[in-house]
């Protein structure tokens, strides 16, 4: 199973992009990566899923380099309201173990 | 908003009571997840079924068993608790779409073992 490393925590102010990366040296060549935001007392909540390149959605942007060893979320223009811990996950198939990393804290500031 | 269901939302429970929590989805999907999440920490993986049968077992102690009746209900039977078992129980469920695994996770049943 691939390990994640993230940042422990990040600061940003509302407006600006946020981009919080990903470790994951060991990437399998099966293994997808997803990202996912947690509030609270809530449970996570799926961002963006890739495989390689880039992909987009109307929420964020996950950056993948060739090698595929590390990821970059991208919030574009964040607000108070997306202050939540973000998690990076590895994993691949049918059944598989998705095992949490520590996670970023994000902490967005008027 | 999720599609996956957790009941209760809250339980309080003594360390000498039984108790279960309860997961249901209708998304069609195959796999279904517990995990466990203690302040400010990640989620734990506890258990996964898949097509209904236990598939990972996390080494967790047999006062936690866990049940998959059918392909959209997953419980969480609780017996003989301790404190430090008090935590948010995730559920969650999966299915393999053209490549990718994403996982859905419910809302979560904050347990208080006392």
């Amino acid at each position: 199973l691939a390990k994640t490393t993230q940042p422990i925590s990040m600061d940003s102010y509302e407006g600006q992009e946020v981009n919080i990366t990903c470790s994951h040296n060991n990437i399998a060549t099966n293994d997808y990566i997803t990202w996912y935001q947690q509030f609270p007392s809530q449970g996570p909540r799926f961002i963006i899923q890739g495989y390689k390149t880039k992909v987009t959605n109307e929420v964020a942007s996950l950056f993948i380099p060739a090698d595929r060893k590390s990821s970059t979320l991208s919030l574009p223009r964040v607000s108070l309201s997306d202050t939540a811990v973000y998690y990076c996950l590895v994993g691949d198939a049918w059944g598989s173990t998705f095992i949490f990393g520590s996670g970023t804290r994000l902490s967005v500031k008027p | 908003d999720t599609e996956v269901t957790q009941t209760p939302k809250h339980l309080v429970m003594g360390m000498t009571n039984k108790k279960s929590l309860k997961c249901e989805q209708h998304m069609g999907h195959r796999a279904m997840y517990w995990y466990k999440q203690k302040a400010k920490k990640p989620p734990e993986l506890m258990f996964v079924y898949s097509y209904e049968k236990l598939s990972i077992n996390e080494s967790v102690p047999s006062r936690f068993s866990p049940e998959c009746p059918n392909s959209s209900l997953l419980n969480l039977h609780l017996h003989a608790l301790q404190p430090e078992d008090s935590a948010l129980y995730l559920c969650a469920s999966s299915q393999r779409e053209g490549g990718g695994n994403t996982i859905y996770f419910g809302e979560g049943s904050w347990l208080t073992v006392v």
